[in-house]
């Protein structure tokens, strides 16, 4: 099983839709997630930290499932400038592991 | 304030040459990353710095990859010899500590022919 696990897509919703994302990670003794945002060509930008009761952020909720193994993160009301590749991040106290990224396009 | 710093943007070399990739934090910042992102896939840890010290080097090709933060702040980051598969963009980031947000600079993105 690898480290980080994210369906690499790409996802094409239409404007307005709602969308979720799966990351599946390998190491129970991992300490913090977080979700980034990477346009092309450009570096990635935090979206949000992913905390255990989990959180929202206006359009964005994240959730962690220690149990399973996997964090979530649902975009409500999709915009056109959501289109992006977003980032899983585990951090497993002794290294940092990026997923692969999950391409979203949204449609018009 | 000011963001991460990175240079060059862009570099094209033959391969078996030798190249530097250098890096400027946010002030204050104590731990910085070098990442390496090659076109379809996520950024890969090369080295993580805690002020000069190495936390964590472990995915560090060390034959040919080497890192220095040696006053704790700027960095940089050499490959000799290059070879075709470090084609990619190479990242640095930094973060107040280990657990907190990382924010990235613009990267430079490196061609071996």
């Amino acid at each position: 099983r690898k480290e980080v696990e994210q369906d690499p897509g790409p996802f094409n919703v239409p404007e307005g839709a709602t969308v979720a994302f799966n990351c599946t990670y390998s190491n129970s003794a991992s300490q913090s997630f977080f979700w980034y945002r990477q346009d092309c060509r450009k570096e990635p930008k935090l979206l949000m930290s992913v905390y255990s009761s989990g959180n929202e952020d206006g359009r964005f909720t994240a959730q962690l499932n220690r149990a399973s193994q996997y964090i979530s993160l649902l975009i409500r009301d999709s915009k056109l400038s959501d289109s992006a590749t977003y980032l899983c991040v585990v951090n497993m106290g002794s290294k940092i592991i990026f997923g692969k990224g999950t391409r979203l396009h949204i449609l018009p | 304030e000011a963001g991460v710093a990175q240079s060059p943007r862009y570099k094209i070399i033959e391969k078996r040459q030798s190249v530097a990739f250098w890096c400027n934090p946010i002030s204050g910042h104590a731990t910085l990353y070098w990442y390496q992102q090659i076109l379809g896939q996520g950024p890969k840890l090369l080295i993580q710095f805690q002020n000069n010290g190495v936390v964590d080097d472990s995915q560090l090709p060390k034959d040919r990859f080497s890192a220095e933060r040696l006053k704790g702040v700027d960095s940089t980051l050499k490959i000799q010899p290059a070879k075709l598969e470090d084609s990619a963009v190479y990242l640095c980031a930094s973060s107040l500590a280990g657990y907190n947000e990382q924010f990235f600079g613009p990267g430079t993105r490196l061609t071996v022919l």
